[in-house]
């Protein structure tokens, strides 16, 4: 199975702040890279696919980069309502595998 | 809309099986790819596998051989049975849908909680 090493775990930022969430595959996943946001309580949802193609109905504020091994989620101008865990999931390969998660919380 | 909402009892004891149904609204799964996934307490999550449009399935070898993913296209629902369960598959439950294979989850249920306990 493909490996996803998240980072952080945790971050906490401020309102307004750009903040950076990074996944880490074991292989190359040729750029096949989701990322999803669960809020507490909630089911996840699908905030960017392909690696850097926002999902319909997504602020763009929310981006996605990378390639080959090494992707990053970016949200710029953080609001209150992103508190959420999120979490990456290659699907290049069988199985889907997930991050472990980020929790982002406010300062 | 695509709504999916999970169903089954929240509490399994070890060794017997586990049972939920996902109904499906808005959108028939004769079209596309329908999956479950699973949560862990620690947030560790699990794609378990998948039924397609056509009924075929696939599932993560991890499970193989206790899962089983199975539909009733009359009542536009899909199953999920996992046997012999242990304390170890003590987690919140999410169906899902994609577009083709492993494709992203664009639609996802509320998910239900199933405890493992004696």
């Amino acid at each position: 199975d493909i490996q996803m090493t998240q980072s952080p775990a945790s971050l906490s930022a401020s309102l307004g702040e750009t903040v950076t969430i990074e996944c880490l595959a074991s292989e190359d996943i040729y750029s096949n890279l989701a990322w999803y946001q669960q809020k507490p309580g909630k089911s996840p949802q699908l905030l960017i696919y392909y690696a850097n193609s926002l999902n319909d109905g997504v602020p763009s504020r929310f981006s996605g980069s990378g390639s080959g091994t090494q992707y990053s989620l970016k949200i710029n101008s953080l609001q209150s309502e992103d508190v959420s865990i999120y979490f990456c999931q290659q699907n290049y390969d069988s199985p889907p595998t997930f991050g472990a998660g980020t929790k982002l919380e406010l300062k | 809309e695509v709504q999916l909402q999970e169903s089954g009892p929240g509490l399994v004891k070890p060794s017997q099986s586990l049972s939920l149904t996902c109904s499906v609204t808005g959108y028939s799964i004769t079209s596309n790819y329908w999956g479950w996934i699973r949560k862990f307490p620690g947030n560790k999550m699990e794609w378990m596998g998948y039924i397609s449009y056509s009924g075929s399935t696939s599932y993560n070898p991890s499970l193989k051989s206790r899962i089983s993913i199975t539909r009733d296209t009359s009542k536009n629902q899909f199953f999920l049975q996992l046997n012999s369960v242990t304390t170890e598959d003590t987690a919140t439950y999410y169906c899902a849908r994609s577009y083709m294979g492993i494709t992203p989850f664009d639609y996802w249920g509320q998910g239900v909680m199933v405890t493992v306990s004696s």
